[in-house]
C-alpha cells in the first residue's frame, strides 16, 4: 500500500540552527501539506502546496518556515532558525485532490535544545 | 469560526460497549468531515469521513452521524475493543483555496477496558 514517508524520524537541533524535514508524498498525489502536533495537543495546519506553490498557510508559518519541492518526489519543510517552541511532531500529508482523504506520514519528532 | 470543538477530552468504555465522541463546527462552508485515529508515536490515519449531503455513514463498527442544521457530527464505535484504544480527532475542511486545509478538533483519548 502506498504511503507517505518522512525522514528523519527524530531530529535534535540546537536553538538557532536550521533544520530540513523531508517527505516523500504518495506518487500520484498533487496536494501536499505540513502539519505539526505539539506533545499532547491537537494537530495544527502549517501549509498546503499545489502546483509548485503555496496555496495556503497558517499564522504559525512565518518567515522562518519555507517549503520546497526540489524534484519530482521530495517535499521539504525548512525552519531557518529554530526556537524552543518549534519542538513538536511534524507531519507531512498528501492527497489526490483538495477536500479529499489526506494520507499522513509517521512524522518527524523535532526537539530543539 | 474555523474551529472544530470536540468532546469529551477522554473517554473510558468497557469492552463491547459503545464509544461516542461528539464534534461541533461553526463554518457552514465546511463540506468534508473526516475522523482520524492516532496511535502513540504514529501519524493520524483516516478512519471514516462524511460529506454534508448524508446524515449517516457506516463502515463496519464505525458510524458517523451528521446533523447539518445543528452543525454537529459524532463518531460511534460499536462493540468497542481494546485495539480501539487510541486518540480520535474529528476534523473539517472545505470552503478555502484550491488546497483545503484540515481543521482538527482537540482530540479524544479513548481507552477500552477489557
Amino acid at each position: 500500500e502506498p504511503e507517505v514517508t518522512q525522514t528523519p524520524s527524530h531530529q535534535v537541533t540546537q536553538m538557532g540552527q536550521e533544520v530540513i524535514l523531508r517527505c516523500v508524498p504518495i506518487s500520484n498525489h498533487l496536494y501536499f501539506y505540513w502539519y505539526r502536533q505539539i506533545l499532547g495537543q491537537k494537530v495544527e495546519f502549517l501549509v498546503s502546496f499545489y502546483n509548485n506553490e503555496i496555496s495556503e498557510k497558517s499564522e504559525i508559518f512565518d518567515d522562518q518556515f519555507s517549503v520546497e519541492r526540489p524534484d519530482g518526489s521530495n517535499f521539504t519543510l525548512k525552519i531557518r532558525s529554530t526556537k524552543l517552541e518549534d519542538s513538536a511532531m511534524y507531519f507531512c500529508a498528501s492527497s489526490t485532490q483538495a477536500d479529499t482523504e489526506a494520507f499522513f506520514g509517521q512524522g518527524t519528532r523535532l526537539t530543539v535544545v | 469560526q474555523q474551529q472544530v470543538k470536540q468532546s469529551p477530552q477522554s473517554l473510558i468504555v468497557q469492552k463491547g460497549g459503545i464509544s461516542i465522541i461528539n464534534c461541533a463546527y461553526e463554518n457552514t462552508a465546511f463540506d468534508y468531515f473526516p475522523w482520524y485515529q492516532q496511535f502513540p508515536g504514529k501519524g493520524p490515519a483516516l478512519l471514516i469521513a462524511i460529506r454534508p449531503d448524508v446524515s449517516e455513514k457506516k463502515e463496519g463498527r464505525f458510524t458517523i452521524s451528521f446533523n447539518k442544521s445543528a452543525k454537529q457530527f459524532s463518531l460511534h464505535i460499536m462493540d468497542s475493543q481494546p485495539g480501539d484504544s487510541a486518540t480520535y480527532f474529528c476534523a473539517a475542511s472545505g470552503g478555502y483555496s484550491s488546497a483545503s486545509k484540515i481543521i482538527f478538533g482537540s482530540g479524544t483519548r479513548l481507552s477500552i477496558r477489557p
